[in-house]
């Protein structure tokens, strides 16, 4: 299994909803990433999990709240969300003796 | 800060080559990455440079020189299917991080 996979693919939510997203992979990476990509933007970096621990949290608003259950599942809780939220959330995968991060196909959120 | 400058948008003609130049100044350096990514859907991994020089892969090439923080990616035999995004990434620490560049949209004409 060489791949990452994402649920759900699609999401719309209110600002008052509480959802989450899911994130997993079955290759053995230690090293997990949410990013976010705005329509014609280049994807930022949100958080990064190594070894199931939280290791980077570009400042991120605490509306967004990363949990790493095990090693091949990332979860992104989201509650209270703005419509400025909407974008394209990647998860990434990355094996520390390897340079590729793996990108999942993400979760297109829309905030109404 | 981070600076990672790209071109909009290239056009270019099926069959042809294409170079897509990338210059960084970034605060570390862990390696550069290029990856490809069609509209809505994830980025899929290209190259990977750590050391000067160049590095190819069948239809595409990438090169680095760290003391002009400068790389390239080079497409030869443009296919239509070679139409999306490329990226230029810089890797800026030990945990994977990565500063993206804005993209440079590739058109291919045929």
């Amino acid at each position: 299994d060489t791949e990452v996979t994402q649920t759900p693919k699609h999401l719309v939510m209110g600002m008052t909803n509480k959802k989450s997203l899911k994130c997993e992979q079955h290759m053995g990476h230690r090293a997990m990433y949410w990013y976010k990509q705005k329509a014609k933007k280049p994807p930022e970096l949100m958080f990064v999990y190594s070894y199931e621990k939280l290791s980077i949290n570009e400042s991120v608003p605490s509306r967004f709240s990363p949990e790493c259950p095990n090693s091949s599942l990332l979860n992104l809780h989201l509650h209270a969300l703005q419509p400025e939220d909407s974008a394209l959330y990647l998860c990434a995968s990355r094996d520390r003796g390897n340079d590729e991060q793996f990108f999942g196909p993400g979760t297109r959120l829309t905030v109404l | 800060g981070q600076n990672i400058d790209q071109p909009t948008e290239m056009t270019a003609t099926e069959g042809a080559i294409v170079q897509i130049n990338c210059t960084y100044q970034t605060s570390g350096f862990n390696g550069l990455f290029w990856y490809q990514q069609h509209a809505g859907e994830a980025p899929t991994f290209l190259s990977y440079n750590v050391l000067d020089g160049l590095e190819e892969k069948g239809r595409f090439s990438s090169f680095l020189s760290r003391s002009k923080g400068y790389s390239y990616l080079l497409l030869k035999e443009l296919q239509m299917k070679d139409s999306a995004s490329y990226l230029c990434a810089v890797r800026t620490d030990s945990w994977g991080k990565l500063q993206f560049g804005a993209g440079t949209q590739v058109v291919v004409t045929p």
